[in-house]
């Protein structure tokens, strides 16, 4: 398994400027989510996704889109880049969502987002 | 939703234990609590998590209080490698039985040669 890969590793956007990161996951997970993590910060939920067809807003979610066409998939969208964006962004997965005690989260392993 | 408070850093040598506390006063009876850590800037990995009792496994030890309102995580031998800035996070439930973790600044601890 490649367990959670996204992409890309780096980027640097002008203002204004619209792109997708990418997240994907083969471990058949029904619960994705996407982090940022701000210099010396802890990571805060951007949008979650409980399954296929299924998305929510976390604590930022503003600026940003998200959608589940797959199991395997959940891209994340800016729309119109900021400088406040700039930011690392983490993408993860669980198996589950539905109580278990086991929802332990898998990362990727970041995207470096730079806004001029 | 119950927050967490933990030491902004921590330092231990080489060898010893590295014990790190953290709070959560709040916790209500069906949130865990999980530790994660994040090296150098890698995606954050899981650790451990517990509810009530102590729980070890390869990685540490988490021992949890009576009243739950605090936790230790116990890394028995750290090496230079533990390094790393770690996270003590309570699970939380939302009405529609998803989950989602809220991540605090958490505690960089530094391990000593």
């Amino acid at each position: 398994n490649a367990g959670v890969t996204q992409t890309p590793k780096f980027q640097v956007l002008k203002t204004g400027q619209s792109m997708t990161l990418q997240c994907a996951q083969d471990m058949n997970h029904e619960y994705m989510s996407w982090y940022r993590q701000d210099p010396g910060m802890g990571l805060r939920l951007i949008h979650y996704s409980v399954g296929a067809g299924i998305t929510d807003q976390g604590e930022v979610p503003n600026g940003y889109n998200v959608s589940r066409s797959t199991t395997e998939d959940f891209p994340l969208r800016l729309l119109s880049a900021a400088p406040s964006q700039t930011s690392v962004y983490f993408c993860a997965s669980s198996y589950g969502s539905s109580g278990g005690a086991t929802d332990t989260q898998y990362f990727g392993p970041g995207t470096r987002l730079t806004v001029l | 939703d119950a927050k967490t408070t933990q030491p902004t850093s921590m330092d231990c040598a080489e060898g010893r234990a590295a014990n790190l506390p953290c709070n959560h006063s709040t916790i209500s009876g069906n949130e865990y609590v999980y530790w994660y850590r994040q090296i150098h800037s890698q995606g954050p990995q899981y650790i451990i998590h517990g509810l009530k009792n102590n729980e070890t496994n390869e990685m540490a030890s988490l021992i949890i209080t009576e009243d739950r309102k605090s936790s230790t995580l116990i890394l028995p031998h750290a090496t230079l490698r533990d390094t790393a800035v770690y996270y003590c996070i309570v699970r939380h439930r939302r009405m529609d039985s998803s989950y989602k973790l809220i991540f605090g600044s958490g505690t960089r601890l530094l391990v000593r040669p």
